[in-house]
């Protein structure tokens, strides 16, 4: 199966600053997403991520805070914008192994994000 | 809304015993249920997927069921290991629809 490799690995920052995390996959992919992890809470799906075209974004996320490009077949980034101490999650890039959502996923380790 | 609800937070079951989750949902006709592992600061990883034409799947030691009148998938793991404690997580999807996930099932077997 892919190999994702997400960076960074976690981060403290500040409030009303933006971060952007990586997720790089060792071969191409057609389905990648973006999920993220509140503790104690379920995997929420914000976005899938298009090759070429605008990503998708699930109810109650959007592109003006949570950006996401996709230049190419194995690489994504995921944009925190003007974070608040409400965006403080696990932050998850995953890949799917086919063309639809159906297929399994293979998820990177996260990203830990802290707001102060 | 679609709702997605597996048996407790936390399971405790005595090693060489069988664990048995349950994940139930609601207001959903899934055509693909999967089961994923995660371990604590680690990403979920993909363990069984079965269609809703299976009854049962089984990999190993793991087993699943899928029953579309009541509702309802059970993840089995037989002859259980202190290295099987990990959440365990149940995922529905339809079509084209995004994988939804469960909050999880915390799994500790006791040595």
């Amino acid at each position: 199966s892919a190999v994702i490799s997400q960076k960074p690995s976690r981060d403290i920052c500040q409030r009303g600053t933006s971060l952007t995390i990586q997720c790089q996959v060792d071969s191409q992919v057609t389905m990648m997403f973006w999920y993220r992890q509140q503790p104690g809470q379920s995997l929420t799906l914000i976005a899938t991520a298009n090759q070429g075209s605008e990503a998708t974004y699930e109810s109650g996320f959007v592109i003006d805070k949570f950006p996401i490009s996709r230049p190419n077949l194995t690489f994504s980034t995921l944009t925190v914008s003007n974070m608040s101490p409400e965006d403080s999650s696990i932050y998850l890039c995953s890949v799917g192994e086919g063309a639809t959502s159906n297929q399994p996923q293979h998820f990177g380790d996260g990203t830990r994000l802290s707001i102060l | 809304s679609q709702k997605i609800e597996q048996n407790s937070e936390a399971l405790n079951i005595q090693e060489g015993k069988t664990a048995t989750l349950t994940c139930n949902y609601t207001n959903y006709s899934p055509a693909y249920l999967q089961w994923y592992r995660q371990d604590p600061g680690r990403g979920p990883v993909f363990l069984l997927l079965i269609r809703e034409n299976e009854k049962e799947k089984r990999k190993e030691r793991l087993k699943v069921t899928f029953d579309t009148t009541l509702k309802q998938s059970l993840f089995h793991i037989t002859a259980s290991q202190p290295a099987d404690s990990a959440t365990y997580l149940c995922a529905l999807s339809s079509g084209n629809t995004p994988l939804v996930f469960g909050k999880g099932t915390r799994l500790s077997v006791i040595a």
